[in-house]
Protein backbone atom coordinates (compact mmCIF):
# COMPACT_ATOMS: atom_id res chain seq x y z
CA UNK A 1 0.00 0.00 0.00
CA UNK A 2 1.44 3.32 -1.46
CA UNK A 3 1.91 5.68 1.77
CA UNK A 4 3.02 9.70 1.84
CA UNK A 5 3.43 11.07 5.45
CA UNK A 6 4.12 15.03 5.72
CA UNK A 7 5.86 16.63 8.52
CA UNK A 8 7.19 19.90 9.54
CA UNK A 9 4.16 22.34 9.34
CA UNK A 10 3.91 24.96 11.57
CA UNK A 11 3.56 28.72 12.25
CA UNK A 12 6.28 30.67 10.74
CA UNK A 13 6.73 34.58 10.97
CA UNK A 14 7.03 36.16 7.56
CA UNK A 15 10.59 35.97 6.18
CA UNK A 16 11.18 33.13 8.24
CA UNK A 17 12.08 29.29 7.35
CA UNK A 18 10.81 25.96 7.22
CA UNK A 19 11.24 22.39 6.15
CA UNK A 20 8.80 19.99 5.34
CA UNK A 21 9.47 16.59 4.64
CA UNK A 22 6.89 13.51 3.49
CA UNK A 23 7.99 9.87 4.05
CA UNK A 24 7.12 7.47 1.01
CA UNK A 25 6.58 3.60 1.67
CA UNK A 26 4.89 0.95 -0.53
CA UNK A 27 6.35 1.62 -3.77
CA UNK A 28 9.70 1.69 -5.85
CA UNK A 29 10.42 5.20 -4.40
CA UNK A 30 13.43 6.27 -7.05
CA UNK A 31 11.14 5.13 -10.18
CA UNK A 32 9.12 8.32 -9.72
CA UNK A 33 9.20 12.30 -9.48
CA UNK A 34 7.90 13.66 -6.44
CA UNK A 35 5.96 16.86 -5.69
CA UNK A 36 4.45 19.45 -3.58
CA UNK A 37 0.89 20.90 -3.93
CA UNK A 38 -0.05 23.28 -1.59
CA UNK A 39 -3.83 24.41 -1.14
CA UNK A 40 -4.37 27.92 0.53
CA UNK A 41 -7.46 28.08 2.94
CA UNK A 42 -10.59 28.01 0.95
CA UNK A 43 -8.69 28.20 -2.56
CA UNK A 44 -7.81 25.67 -5.31
CA UNK A 45 -4.75 23.68 -5.82
CA UNK A 46 -1.88 25.17 -6.46
CA UNK A 47 1.31 22.88 -7.60
CA UNK A 48 4.58 23.87 -6.03
CA UNK A 49 7.85 22.21 -7.00
CA UNK A 50 8.83 19.04 -8.22
CA UNK A 51 11.72 16.61 -8.15
CA UNK A 52 12.48 13.60 -10.51
CA UNK A 53 13.38 9.92 -9.24
CA UNK A 54 16.97 10.39 -9.45
CA UNK A 55 17.16 14.03 -7.48
CA UNK A 56 18.90 15.28 -10.86
CA UNK A 57 16.25 17.23 -12.07
CA UNK A 58 14.04 19.82 -9.92
CA UNK A 59 11.20 21.57 -11.07
CA UNK A 60 9.62 24.91 -9.54
CA UNK A 61 6.76 27.16 -10.01
CA UNK A 62 7.51 30.98 -9.96
CA UNK A 63 6.20 31.94 -7.02
CA UNK A 64 8.27 30.11 -5.06
CA UNK A 65 11.40 30.22 -7.48
CA UNK A 66 14.74 31.33 -5.80
CA UNK A 67 12.89 31.03 -2.04
CA UNK A 68 12.16 26.75 -1.87
CA UNK A 69 14.17 24.28 -2.94
CA UNK A 70 13.21 20.70 -3.11
CA UNK A 71 15.47 17.45 -2.51
CA UNK A 72 14.75 13.78 -1.90
CA UNK A 73 16.77 10.75 -0.02
CA UNK A 74 16.00 8.30 -2.25
CA UNK A 75 18.09 5.52 0.31
CA UNK A 76 15.67 7.37 3.02
CA UNK A 77 12.52 7.29 0.91
CA UNK A 78 11.70 10.98 1.36
CA UNK A 79 11.35 14.19 -0.37
CA UNK A 80 12.24 17.49 1.43
CA UNK A 81 10.79 21.03 0.90
CA UNK A 82 13.34 24.09 2.19
CA UNK A 83 11.23 27.17 2.26
CA UNK A 84 12.94 30.28 2.79
CA UNK A 85 11.86 33.86 3.32
CA UNK A 86 8.40 33.11 3.58
CA UNK A 87 5.24 34.95 2.81
CA UNK A 88 1.35 35.56 4.29
CA UNK A 89 0.71 34.05 0.87
CA UNK A 90 2.44 31.08 1.46
CA UNK A 91 0.04 30.01 3.89
CA UNK A 92 -1.57 27.08 2.94
CA UNK A 93 -2.08 23.06 3.40
CA UNK A 94 1.07 21.26 1.52
CA UNK A 95 0.77 18.03 0.26
CA UNK A 96 3.31 15.68 -1.12
CA UNK A 97 1.91 13.68 -3.95
CA UNK A 98 3.34 10.87 -6.09
CA UNK A 99 3.84 10.81 -10.61
CA UNK A 100 1.88 8.24 -12.12
CA UNK A 101 4.18 7.97 -14.99
CA UNK A 102 7.10 5.77 -14.01
CA UNK A 103 10.49 7.85 -14.40
CA UNK A 104 12.34 5.69 -16.56
CA UNK A 105 15.13 8.41 -17.48
CA UNK A 106 15.18 9.58 -14.09
CA UNK A 107 14.83 13.03 -14.75
CA UNK A 108 11.27 13.31 -15.54
CA UNK A 109 8.51 16.09 -15.11
CA UNK A 110 5.67 16.22 -13.19
CA UNK A 111 2.62 14.69 -15.01
CA UNK A 112 -0.48 13.64 -12.86
CA UNK A 113 -0.16 12.70 -9.34
CA UNK A 114 -1.84 9.35 -8.28
CA UNK A 115 -1.07 9.34 -4.15
CA UNK A 116 -0.75 12.12 -2.14
CA UNK A 117 -0.28 12.33 1.36
CA UNK A 118 -2.51 14.30 4.04
CA UNK A 119 -0.72 17.43 3.90
CA UNK A 120 0.82 19.36 6.71
CA UNK A 121 -0.27 22.94 7.33
CA UNK A 122 2.16 25.97 7.39
CA UNK A 123 1.01 29.36 8.35
CA UNK A 124 2.74 32.60 7.70
CA UNK A 125 1.40 34.74 10.29
CA UNK A 126 3.25 38.04 13.08
CA UNK B 1 -6.47 33.97 -11.84
CA UNK B 2 -6.17 30.53 -12.70
CA UNK B 3 -4.40 29.20 -15.91
CA UNK B 4 -7.08 26.96 -16.91
CA UNK B 5 -10.60 28.15 -16.60
CA UNK B 6 -13.40 25.91 -14.67
CA UNK B 7 -17.03 26.91 -13.84
CA UNK B 8 -16.98 27.98 -10.15
CA UNK B 9 -19.78 25.27 -9.78
CA UNK B 10 -21.98 22.59 -11.26
CA UNK B 11 -25.01 20.50 -10.11
CA UNK B 12 -27.78 17.49 -10.80
CA UNK B 13 -29.98 15.54 -9.46
CA UNK B 14 -29.27 12.04 -8.41
CA UNK B 15 -28.90 9.91 -11.73
CA UNK B 16 -28.35 12.39 -14.09
CA UNK B 17 -25.24 13.54 -16.09
CA UNK B 18 -23.35 16.46 -15.74
CA UNK B 19 -20.20 17.49 -16.96
CA UNK B 20 -17.29 20.04 -16.24
CA UNK B 21 -15.46 22.01 -18.75
CA UNK B 22 -12.05 23.00 -18.63
CA UNK B 23 -10.13 25.83 -20.99
CA UNK B 24 -6.76 26.18 -21.62
CA UNK B 25 -4.88 27.48 -24.18
CA UNK B 26 -1.90 27.02 -27.04
CA UNK B 27 0.11 26.71 -24.33
CA UNK B 28 -0.95 24.14 -22.73
CA UNK B 29 -3.91 21.73 -23.55
CA UNK B 30 -3.94 23.16 -27.18
CA UNK B 31 -0.48 22.64 -27.15
CA UNK B 32 -1.44 18.83 -26.78
CA UNK B 33 -0.54 18.10 -23.36
CA UNK B 34 -2.83 15.38 -21.51
CA UNK B 35 -5.16 16.95 -19.28
CA UNK B 36 -5.85 14.94 -15.51
CA UNK B 37 -9.02 15.26 -13.03
CA UNK B 38 -9.43 15.14 -9.49
CA UNK B 39 -12.11 14.77 -7.04
CA UNK B 40 -11.70 16.62 -3.83
CA UNK B 41 -13.91 16.22 -0.52
CA UNK B 42 -13.18 19.17 1.55
CA UNK B 43 -11.10 18.20 4.32
CA UNK B 44 -9.53 15.45 2.43
CA UNK B 45 -6.90 15.29 -0.20
CA UNK B 46 -7.55 14.92 -3.53
CA UNK B 47 -7.71 11.63 -5.50
CA UNK B 48 -6.89 10.83 -9.38
CA UNK B 49 -9.99 10.59 -11.34
CA UNK B 50 -9.09 10.51 -14.84
CA UNK B 51 -5.27 10.33 -16.59
CA UNK B 52 -3.87 10.89 -19.71
CA UNK B 53 -6.97 13.12 -20.89
CA UNK B 54 -9.40 10.20 -20.78
CA UNK B 55 -8.13 7.11 -18.71
CA UNK B 56 -9.66 5.89 -15.71
CA UNK B 57 -7.17 4.93 -12.84
CA UNK B 58 -7.93 1.50 -10.84
CA UNK B 59 -10.75 1.45 -8.75
CA UNK B 60 -12.57 4.41 -10.48
CA UNK B 61 -16.03 3.87 -11.55
CA UNK B 62 -17.04 3.96 -15.09
CA UNK B 63 -19.53 6.74 -14.70
CA UNK B 64 -16.75 8.73 -14.77
CA UNK B 65 -14.94 9.84 -18.17
CA UNK B 66 -12.76 12.44 -19.69
CA UNK B 67 -12.27 13.77 -23.04
CA UNK B 68 -10.09 16.84 -24.97
CA UNK B 69 -10.51 18.55 -28.13
CA UNK B 70 -8.55 21.55 -28.90
CA UNK B 71 -7.71 23.87 -26.54
CA UNK B 72 -10.64 22.24 -24.12
CA UNK B 73 -11.57 19.10 -21.68
CA UNK B 74 -14.51 17.55 -20.51
CA UNK B 75 -15.20 15.76 -17.30
CA UNK B 76 -18.57 13.90 -17.66
CA UNK B 77 -20.29 12.25 -14.24
CA UNK B 78 -23.25 10.18 -15.08
CA UNK B 79 -25.31 8.21 -12.59
CA UNK B 80 -25.15 10.99 -10.10
CA UNK B 81 -24.82 10.04 -6.63
CA UNK B 82 -24.99 12.35 -3.33
CA UNK B 83 -20.95 11.14 -2.52
CA UNK B 84 -19.90 12.53 -5.68
CA UNK B 85 -20.67 15.91 -4.11
CA UNK B 86 -17.31 17.22 -4.09
CA UNK B 87 -14.82 19.74 -5.55
CA UNK B 88 -13.20 18.83 -9.31
CA UNK B 89 -9.81 20.39 -10.65
CA UNK B 90 -8.71 19.89 -14.05
CA UNK B 91 -4.63 19.91 -14.59
CA UNK B 92 -2.55 20.16 -17.21
CA UNK B 93 1.34 20.88 -18.12
CA UNK B 94 1.93 24.21 -19.84
CA UNK B 95 5.16 25.36 -22.04
CA UNK B 96 5.07 28.74 -21.28
CA UNK B 97 4.09 29.01 -17.72
CA UNK B 98 4.91 26.56 -14.11
CA UNK B 99 5.17 22.97 -15.91
CA UNK B 100 2.39 22.12 -13.83
CA UNK B 101 -1.41 24.12 -14.06
CA UNK B 102 -4.32 23.48 -11.90
CA UNK B 103 -8.12 24.69 -12.96
CA UNK B 104 -9.64 26.85 -10.25
CA UNK B 105 -11.98 24.17 -9.33
CA UNK B 106 -15.41 23.53 -10.09
CA UNK B 107 -17.88 22.73 -6.89
CA UNK B 108 -20.52 19.86 -7.50
CA UNK B 109 -23.36 19.91 -5.70
CA UNK B 110 -25.90 16.79 -6.25
CA UNK B 111 -29.37 18.32 -5.26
Amino acid sequence: EVQLLESGGGLVQPGGSLRLSCTASGFTFNAYTMSWVRQAPGKGLEWVSAVSGSGGSTFYADSVEGRFTISRDNSKTTVNLQMNSLRAEDTAVYYCAKDYYYDSSGYQNPVSFNYWGQGTLVTVSS
Amino acid sequence: QSVLTQPPSVSGAPGQRVTVSCTGSSSNIGAGYDVHWYQQVPGTAPKLLIYGSTNRPSGVPDRFSGSKSGTSASLAITGLRPEDEADYYCQSSDSSLSRVVFGGGTKLTVL
